[in-house]
């Protein structure tokens, strides 16, 4: 185990649903994110929250949007998916740096595989 | 276009043997990290390699860092069935505060 949960483990869900995904660290960080990992392609960051701000959105559509109330929490609401959102999606969460989230080491959670009908 | 590549792609091999896999990378980096991941779950973090260092061990993995040809690469000594994963090089871009990664390395330890 990692320090980092997730849940649901598995999601299906339809275009018109609106569903979240929920991250949580047990490790003292302050910085965490959210990665796209799909089938034939690199793994893909999607957004990064330092001490509970957002600091990078990586041109992601916005019917995917974060919410981090916290520095041990983060979510990812979804909302009119579309069939090709279908992928594993990631959390992770690093100790960061007094200039921004410290990339030295990020450690990952289990993931969430979403399928959108 | 991404940062970091790996080769091969695809790696079989026999239990004992050992595994080398390479990734290259486009720009000036801080560090240099290798993550391996099992199949459907989340990446596990191996070992990470500074720009000022040239080699580094931990266990059984040696990972080499070459900046002047911009590449690394990982060996795996005596490969164990255990050691079937994905394997993902992620690079530090200087400056970027983020790690860009790879598109994986799949080896295959064949019992």
């Amino acid at each position: 185990e990692t320090g980092v949960t997730q849940t649901p483990r598995h999601l299906v869900m339809g275009m018109t649903n609106k569903k979240s995904l929920k991250c949580e660290q047990h490790l003292g960080h302050n910085a965490m994110y959210w990665y796209k990992q799909s089938a034939k392609k690199p793994l893909e960051l999607m957004f990064v929250y330092n001490f509970k701000e957002q600091t990078e959105n990586n041109s992601v559509p916005s019917r995917f949007s974060p919410e981090c109330p916290n520095s041990s929490h983060l979510f990812l609401h979804l909302h009119t998916l579309q069939p090709e959102d279908s992928a594993l999606y990631l959390c992770a969460s690093s100790q960061d740096s007094a200039s921004g989230p410290s990339t030295d080491t990020q450690y990952f959670g289990p993931g969430t595989r979403l399928t959108v009908l | 276009s991404q940062q970091g590549e790996e080769d091969p792609q695809a790696l079989s091999i026999q239990e004992g043997e050992n595994a080398t896999m390479n990734c290259s990378y486009k720009t000036s980096i801080n560090n240099l990290q290798w993550y391996r991941q099992n199949s459907g779950r989340g990446l596990v973090h191996l070992i990470l390699i500074r720009s000022n260092e040239r080699e580094k061990h931990s266990g059984r993995l040696r990972v080499t860092l070459d900046t002047s040809k911009k590449s690394s690469s990982l060996l795996i000594t005596a490969s164990r069935a255990a050691d079937t994963a994905s394997y993902f090089c992620a690079t530090d871009t200087s400056g970027a505060q983020k790690l860009v990664f790879g598109q994986g390395t799949r080896l295959t330890i064949n019992p």
